[in-house]
């Protein structure tokens, strides 16, 4: 079991620029998220799909899309990068979107945007 | 909706001692609370949790957590630290359906040798 992966680890950018962030579970897991990580503020989700087919906005959802591929990708688009989307990255996924459910997470995108 | 307040955000201990990180969270409905642990470059994975039932919750590592409702807290402990110890620390909230998750800005734990 590789558990969570996430593709790319390391990324830089140039403003307006566009990328795609894959991740993908292989634990059966129904829900999936994504969350930014910058300093002295903790986790931020961004967006989450309870189970295939759908997908919710979160905390912070301006300026990113995400698509909810199949059972077990989840991915998230920026579709014109700007300095202050410069974060890491983490995807995550637990078995459903109950709140009881240990989230398990992947290992991180580290983005950096000129 | 909810909250989490982790009150320190940098906390040193020296090696075998005693180390508390505390978490307060503020909700005007029943939630789940977390305890995640980051290490250097990696994601974030589960200490332990607490959904119901005894307040004192036992996690891995050694680490256990009390729930107090009448404070609204949920801290850390772990009576002998060890270097392996050294990590970031994440306190987090969950509605009970799951679709409000909200973690705290962390606490870095340094063990000093």
């Amino acid at each position: 079991n590789a558990g969570v992966t996430q593709t790319p680890k390391f990324q830089v950018l140039k403003t307006g620029q566009s990328m795609t962030l894959q991740c993908a579970q292989d634990m059966n897991h129904n829900s999936m998220y994504w969350y930014r990580q910058d300093p002295g503020m903790g986790l931020r989700l961004i967006y989450y799909s309870a189970s295939e087919g759908t997908t919710d906005k979160g905390e912070v959802p301006n300026g990113y899309n995400v698509s909810r591929l199949n059972k077990r990708e989840f991915s998230l688009r920026l579709e014109s990068a700007a300095p202050s989307q410069t974060s890491v990255y983490f995807c995550a996924s637990s078995v459903a979107g109950q709140g009881a459910n240990e989230q398990f997470f992947g290992p991180g995108t580290r983005l950096t945007v000129l | 909706a909810q909250s989490v307040t982790q009150l320190d955000s940098q906390v040193p201990v020296f090696e075998e001692a005693p180390v508390e990180l505390r978490c307060n969270y503020s909700s005007s409905v029943s939630v789940y609370l977390f305890w995640y642990v980051q290490y250097p470059n990696q994601g974030l994975q589960l200490l332990l949790k607490y959904l119901s039932g005894s307040t004192l919750v036992k996690g891995i590592n050694g680490f256990e957590a009390e729930f107090n409702k009448s404070q609204t807290s949920f801290h850390l402990r772990k009576p002998s630290v060890h270097i392996s110890d050294t990590a970031e620390y994440f306190c987090a909230v969950s509605s009970l359906s799951g679709n409000q998750f909200y973690f705290g800005t962390g606490t870095s734990l340094t063990v000093i040798p």
